[in-house]
């Protein structure tokens, strides 16, 4: 299996646009989480889905953040309008079951300028 | 709010020396788990800890979790340039929502 997939790996961006990030979860897998990396606050969940439906996005941070799972093999965060302080590393991981053996991609760099 | 706090948050060795590295909590886990992350990377899983006093071992890396279940430890012996990388300790909060904590990171020189 090739892991968890994202795309773009890094982007680009002014501040005000619309950014999209996508991910591909591992095959058979059933939750899919979204998670940030920042220097200053560290690894932070922001939502999860359990086959393909929204559990928990208590950590979305606002309404300018959106993520949507429209099946089992691909899901998207998108940032609508963006901002420097969404600067961040974002990443998608994939589990399998009630085991917490989550498998994170190699993540989007994200910087909005 | 439950949080976890590890120390140091910086560790640069030379290559051969031992470390440990810490992750404490006021707040009791069922389990506590451990990850390496690597530049450009995201964190790989490296063990599970689920009972108070468990101690694993995985080549020359030790995890313990505490009797309480509020803390872990990993013990890194021999150190070798490729255990560089930001070690990042985790728990459940509930349902499958995880924390993390900031993270040592390692650096070992040749």
């Amino acid at each position: 299996d090739a892991g968890v997939i994202q795309s773009p790996r890094h982007e680009v961006t002014e501040m005000g646009q619309e950014v999209t990030l996508r991910c591909k979860p591992i095959s058979g897998h059933d939750y899919l989480f979204w998670y940030r990396q920042t220097m200053m606050r560290g690894l932070e969940l922001l939502i999860y889905f359990n086959n393909n439906v929204p559990i928990d996005d208590s950590g979305m941070p606002e309404d300018r953040f959106s993520a949507k799972m429209p099946n089992a093999s691909f899901s998207t965060l998108k940032i609508q309008p963006s901002e420097p302080r969404d600067s961040a590393v974002y990443f998608c991981a994939s589990k399998q079951g009630a085991a917490n053996i989550q498998y994170f991609g190699a993540g989007t760099r994200l910087s909005v300028l | 709010t439950q949080l976890l706090e590890q120390s140091p948050q910086f560790l640069s060795i030379q290559e051969g020396e031992n470390l440990t590295v810490y992750c404490n909590s006021s707040s009791v886990f069922s389990s506590l788990q451990w990850y390496r992350q690597e530049p450009g990377e995201g964190p790989v899983l490296l063990v599970t800890v689920v009972t108070g006093g468990e101690v694993k071992k995985l080549k020359r890396l030790t995890f313990q979790f505490g009797d309480a279940r509020k803390d872990s430890s990993l013990h890194i012996t021999a150190a070798q340039p490729g255990d560089t990388g930001l070690y990042l300790c985790a728990a459940y909060t509930g349902g499958f929502k995880t924390i993390f904590g900031a993270g040592t990171r390692l650096f070992v020189k040749a």
